[in-house]
């Protein structure tokens, strides 16, 4: 099993759905981070946490929240969405740490808003 | 924004060849790190440099920091078709702060 779990893979909705992607992790890690993916734009921080109930804005979190119900569950909530939220999300998890600066990446959950 | 930026965009060489990526970025950094992403996939951490580094090597990757030009450059040596994938640079400006991703480069090796 991977370590880190998004669900779903891919999903498609409408305008003005809510949607909630989930994120999960067996690595033990505290840190956990929402980042999004856009053609030609590279990654973006959405949100982050270092642990639970721990919440940070990152660059582009407007239109979104999150919850972190446990060290291994991190979800992100699109709370209208809307066309220009279609792109490739991705969970990632980091140990807490100052040496330890790797992050470990979910699979992406590919998000479709008509 | 703090992003780093990635240089070329895109690359296409022969197998056997060497790939060199660069990138820049903005403001002192405590670490960067170099990750690759397979088509549609997640990223997958490559090689940390840290600040009072100046090289570090794994494998077929060098990678080169120079804090004073704030860039670094990533070199992939007899590249094979599989080294086919985007890379990507992210910079940790300080403990806490979270990773700030460059825009990639797509790397195409040719059989």
């Amino acid at each position: 099993d991977a370590d880190v779990t998004q669900t779903p893979r891919n999903r498609i909705t409408k305008t003005g759905k809510r949607i909630m992607l989930e994120c999960s992790q067996t690595k033990g890690h505290d840190r956990m981070y929402w980042y999004r993916q856009d053609p030609g734009l590279g990654l973006r921080l959405i949100y982050y946490s270092f642990d639970v109930k721990d919440i940070n804005k990152g660059e582009i979190s407007d239109g979104y929240s999150v919850s972190r119900q446990a060290q291994a569950k991190f979800s992100l909530s699109l709370e209208s969405a809307i066309p220009n939220q279609t792109a490739l999300y991705f969970c990632a998890t980091k140990e807490s740490g100052a040496n330890t600066g790797e992050l470990f990446f979910g699979e992406g959950s590919r998000l479709t808003v008509l | 924004s703090q992003q780093g930026e990635e240089d070329p965009q895109a690359l296409s060489i022969q197998e056997g060849e060497n790939a060199t990526m660069n990138c820049s970025y903005k403001t002192s950094i405590n670490n960067l790190q170099w990750y690759r992403q397979n088509s549609g996939r997640g990223l997958v951490h490559l090689i940390l440099i840290r600040s009072n580094e100046r090289e570090k090597h794994s494998g077929r990757l060098r990678v080169t920091l120079d804090t004073s030009k704030k860039s670094s450059s990533l070199l992939i040596t007899a590249s094979r078709a599989a080294d086919t994938a985007s890379y990507f640079c992210a910079t940790v400006h300080s403990g806490n702060t979270p990773l700030v991703f460059g825009k990639g480069t797509r790397l195409s090796v040719i059989a």
